[in-house]
């Protein structure tokens, strides 16, 4: 039982870069989500679904895309990448938006240079 | 947007208790609150979970005043290893969209 998965671990883009970023989970999660972590920030929601098809805007959002065309997979996209979005990316999946625990993956650190 | 309040760091010494709170004062009626363990290049790490009064599993406790606008994780008998960030999350909701806050983190170092 592999959890949540993210993939690629780590990666360095160069600024106007695009790339994305995959979230996979096998426990037949609903809602899935991604996270930002800056140093000294915590983790603050980019972007979110409650359901295949589904998503929704996090707290910043801006300058990113995401696409939930199926239910165990949660792509987050950066169409030109920024120095700005340097950071650690966390994915998480859960049963339900209230009241369940969440699993994280184990993250992507992304470097813009 | 409403969010949570943390101390941003407590320091401790092995073999005592830790009690570490977290502010929500918008927190929604069906919310509940949850806490995370978060060590260096990982993911937060489920610790503990309640809606209302107490919560007790093996690895800690969890108490939540009647008006629920705060919560207070306590990790009995601490050790080296429980050096984390530790978050607390509630929904917050604001009109028709939800968002998922966590709180800034608390560094709890415990020390020998």
């Amino acid at each position: 039982n592999a959890g949540v998965t993210q993939t690629p671990k780590f990666r360095v883009l160069k600024t106007g870069q695009s790339m994305t970023l995959l979230c996979a989970q096998d426990m037949n999660h609903e809602y899935m989500y991604w996270y930002r972590q800056d140093p000294g920030m915590g983790l603050r929601l980019i972007h979110y679904s409650v359901g295949e098809g589904t998503t929704a805007k996090g707290e910043v959002p801006d300058g990113y895309n995401v696409s939930r065309l199926k239910k165990q997979n949660f792509l987050l996209g950066l169409e030109s990448a920024a120095p700005s979005q340097t950071s650690v990316y966390f994915c998480a999946s859960s049963s339900a938006d209230r009241g369940l625990s969440y699993t994280f993956g184990s993250g992507t650190r992304l470097t813009v240079v | 947007l409403a969010k949570t309040t943390q101390p941003i760091s407590m320091d401790s010494y092995e073999g005592q208790e830790v009690n570490i709170t977290c502010s929500h004062n918008n927190i929604a009626t069906n919310d509940y609150i949850t806490w995370y363990q978060q060590f260096p290049s990982q993911g937060p790490r489920f610790i503990i979970q309640g809606y209302k009064t107490k919560v007790k599993n093996e690895v800690a406790s969890l108490f939540i005043p009647a008006d629920r606008k705060s919560s207070t994780l306590s990790l009995p008998r601490v050790s080296l290893s429980d050096t984390a960030v530790y978050y607390c999350l509630v929904g917050v909701s604001e009109g028709s969209a939800r968002q998922l806050t966590f709180g800034s983190g608390t560094q709890l170092t415990v020390l020998p």
